[in-house]
């Protein structure tokens, strides 16, 4: 059966912190990894990696993907309250299914 | 970026009624849209997979006959919920996929459902 399992499930740190989200992942026709946020509503979209070792930034973001470990994570630097969110790692199939993992809650405290 | 509309964001209905939430994409066409289910503070649940002209597939444990997909054309599907009851009182969450390789899905803003 197709699981995706995120760590820690939450997180509270301090402004300014440097947070290590983790996802690994067990996906029958494995194409992607997504990461996304989502905060009050639905998720907006992070990033999409498919090819491992290449790690993919975006400003205070970054995400890199392991494929022999079926591994990902997501590093927040520098962290400020409006990264607080929860983080939601999915598998991606070649179908365009994702499963989606139970999301890591953030909290970024002042 | 690609934009998804779900209408309507709300909605409150007696138990018994049906109701019908639509999912759009805007500005692209999407081969395939897919629903979703969310409660409090858990995950996305997918419920069903709709490919334009053809039947949804569902996810195991998701009454087909309860909760309808229609996806008519390439920006519009619909989720119908019928004969509601208070415990399918949920955020339902529609994303689209232009299919294309390297292409993400996109989400719509979901749809709060209460039913009393």
């Amino acid at each position: 059966e197709d699981k995706v399992v995120q760590s820690p499930l939450s997180l509270v740190v301090h402004e300014g912190d440097t947070v290590t989200l983790n996802c690994s992942y067990e996906v029958t026709n494995f194409r992607s990894l997504l990461w996304y946020k989502q905060e009050k509503k639905a998720p907006t979209f992070l990033f999409m990696l498919t090819s491992s070792g290449i790690e993919k930034k975006s400003g205070r973001l970054s995400s890199i993907l392991d494929k022999k470990e079926l591994f990902s994570i997501l590093n927040i630097t520098a962290t400020q309250t409006g990264d607080s969110a929860i983080y939601l790692c999915g598998g991606g199939t070649s179908y365009d299914k994702v499963i989606f993992g139970p999301g890591t809650s953030l909290s970024v405290i002042p | 970026g690609a934009v998804v509309s779900q209408h309507p964001s709300r909605v409150i209905c007696k138990s018994g009624t049906s109701v019908k939430i639509e999912c759009r994409s805007l500005d692209f066409q999407a081969t395939t849209m897919f629903w979703y289910r969310q409660f409090p503070k858990k995950s996305l649940m997918l419920m069903a997979t709709s490919n334009e002209g053809s039947k949804a597939t569902y996810e195991q444990g998701v009454e087909k006959d309860k909760f309808l997909i229609n996806h008519a054309s390439l920006t519009l599907s619909t989720l119908t919920v019928t004969s509601a009851h208070p415990e399918d009182s949920s955020f339902y969450i529609c994303s689209a996929t232009s299919g294309r390789w390297g292409d993400t899905q996109y989400f719509g803003p979901g749809t709060r459902l209460t039913v009393l």
